[in-house]
């Protein structure tokens, strides 16, 4: 298996344009992870899926930020529009049943300019 | 709400020495456990998690996290620290609310 797939490795963008980045997770897992990686705020969960469904959205900043799932093997988080407080390395992470562990993807250097 | 709490955000130690990286939790019911370790430019990876039986887990490279319910502790432990082991590392804990929340990370440094 590949494990978690993140695309892309880098982005560097400009305030106000719109970015989205990818997620493949590991198959036969049923939840998907996205967390936010900065120095001064460590990691902090985004969202979180099961089975394609979005359980809990409270660690989305604000509306500018959208995440979907639309089938088993597929994530994307969206920025829209994005700011230079955003910059960040953004990670996604998937794992088969509650209790075991999350694997996780190489991460998405964000730099907003 | 469930936290995880590592007290020290830089571990100095000597190669061959014994290390100890701390770790406190707050969750409502049984706990799961986990820790991991981050490399630079690198996703967090899988070390080693309690989720019920010996206090005394072993995971991978060596390392070793006892669990102690009264003092709500994990911390990790490797008996003879390796160069090779200077990196990020991150406490997790998840309750029953099932998504995995994560410590501000220590950073440990072997030094030769």
């Amino acid at each position: 298996d590949a494990g978690v797939i993140q695309s892309p490795r880098h982005e560097v963008t400009e305030m106000g344009q719109e970015v989205t980045l990818r997620c493949k997770p590991i198959s036969g897992h049923n939840s998907l992870f996205w967390y936010r990686q900065t120095m001064m705020r460590g990691l902090e969960l985004l969202i979180y899926f099961n089975n394609n469904v979005p359980i809990d959205d409270s660690g989305m900043p604000e509306d500018r930020f959208s995440a979907k799932m639309p089938n088993a093997s597929f994530s994307t988080l969206k920025i829209q529009p994005s700011e230079p407080r955003d910059s960040a390395v953004y990670f996604c992470a998937s794992r088969g049943t509650a209790g075991e562990k999350l694997f996780f993807g190489s991460g998405t250097q964000l730099s907003v300019l | 709400a469930q936290s995880v709490a590592q007290p020290e955000d830089q571990v100095n130690v000597a190669e061959g020495n014994p290390l100890t990286v701390k770790c406190t939790y707050s969750v409502s019911g049984n706990p799961y456990l986990f820790w991991y370790v981050q490399y630079p430019n690198r996703g967090l990876q899988f070390l080693l998690k309690y989720i019920t039986g010996d206090n005394l887990v072993k995971g991978s490279y060596g390392f070793e996290a006892e669990f102690n319910k009264s003092q709500t502790s994990f911390h990790l432990k490797k008996p003879s620290a390796l160069v090779s082991d200077s990196a990020l590392y991150f406490c997790a804990v998840s309750g029953s609310a099932r998504q995995l929340t994560f410590g501000s990370g220590t950073q440990l440094t072997v030094l030769p």
